[in-house]
């Protein structure tokens, strides 16, 4: 099956402080989504971007497909950013199950 | 528009119990995916309803079984409970079964199994 790896595990920002999260994906893809889960376990859907640029507020996302990985980038973080972030994927032509990575935990610091 | 909602919030159960939990789709999604989150990785697919029928499985025992009703919620049974399906179980729904369906998630049902 297609493997997806995040990096960095872990990263600990000081509030204010940008980051960059990266998603590498081992085969091609035609969904591709992004997820924040809170402390209580809530997936909160971020941005679905199997190509190309998004941008939500201080928060936007690039996924270059043809290269097999997509960038999260979260500016001016805030405490409330804290948690683990995921990047899910499907394949191309292999039906609907979304592979998750194994996510970055971010913890921001006041 | 109500997103997807799940029942009960936490459980307890022991070693060979049986468990349902329960999923109701966000407004309109008539697709619904089951997922497990073990401690410290991400969620693993189970299996996928569409329109009342299974499309699609993951590498789960059969013990694992699920149900959809004509209000597009669902039911995930687990028959025989392990200790290791002590996890953190969501629900997905989706606009459509396609692959370029956004898929969204319901607050999980924590399940312990002792």
């Amino acid at each position: 099956g297609i493997q997806v790896e995040q990096s960095p595990p872990d990263l600990i920002l000081q509030e204010g402080a940008n980051s960059t999260l990266r998603c590498n994906f081992s085969d091609s893809v035609n969904n591709l989504q992004w997820f924040h889960q809170n402390p209580w376990g809530q997936l909160i859907n971020l941005f679905y971007i199997p190509s190309g640029t998004k941008q939500n507020g201080r928060l936007s996302a690039t996924t270059v497909a043809t290269e097999r990985y997509s960038l999260l980038y979260i500016s001016s973080s805030q405490t409330t950013d804290s948690g683990v972030y995921f990047c899910a994927v499907i394949r191309d032509n292999a039906g609907n199950m979304l592979t998750f990575g194994g996510g970055t935990r971010l913890m921001v610091k006041p | 528009e109500t997103g997807v909602t799940q029942s009960p919030t936490h459980l307890i159960k022991t070693r060979g119990q049986q468990v349902t939990l329960r999923c109701s789709s966000q407004s309109g999604h008539n697709t619904v995916s089951w997922y497990q989150q073990a401690l410290g990785q991400g969620p693993q697919f189970i299996f996928q309803y569409y329109r009342e029928e299974e499309n699609g499985r993951g590498n789960f025992p059969p013990r694992f079984s699920g149900l959809q009703f004509p209000n597009y919620s669902s039911e995930l049974n687990v028959n025989a409970l392990e200790l290791d399906d002590s996890a953190l179980y969501l629900c997905a729904s989706s606009l459509d079964r396609g692959t370029y369906n956004e898929q969204f998630f319901g607050p999980g049902t924590r399940l312990t199994v002792l």
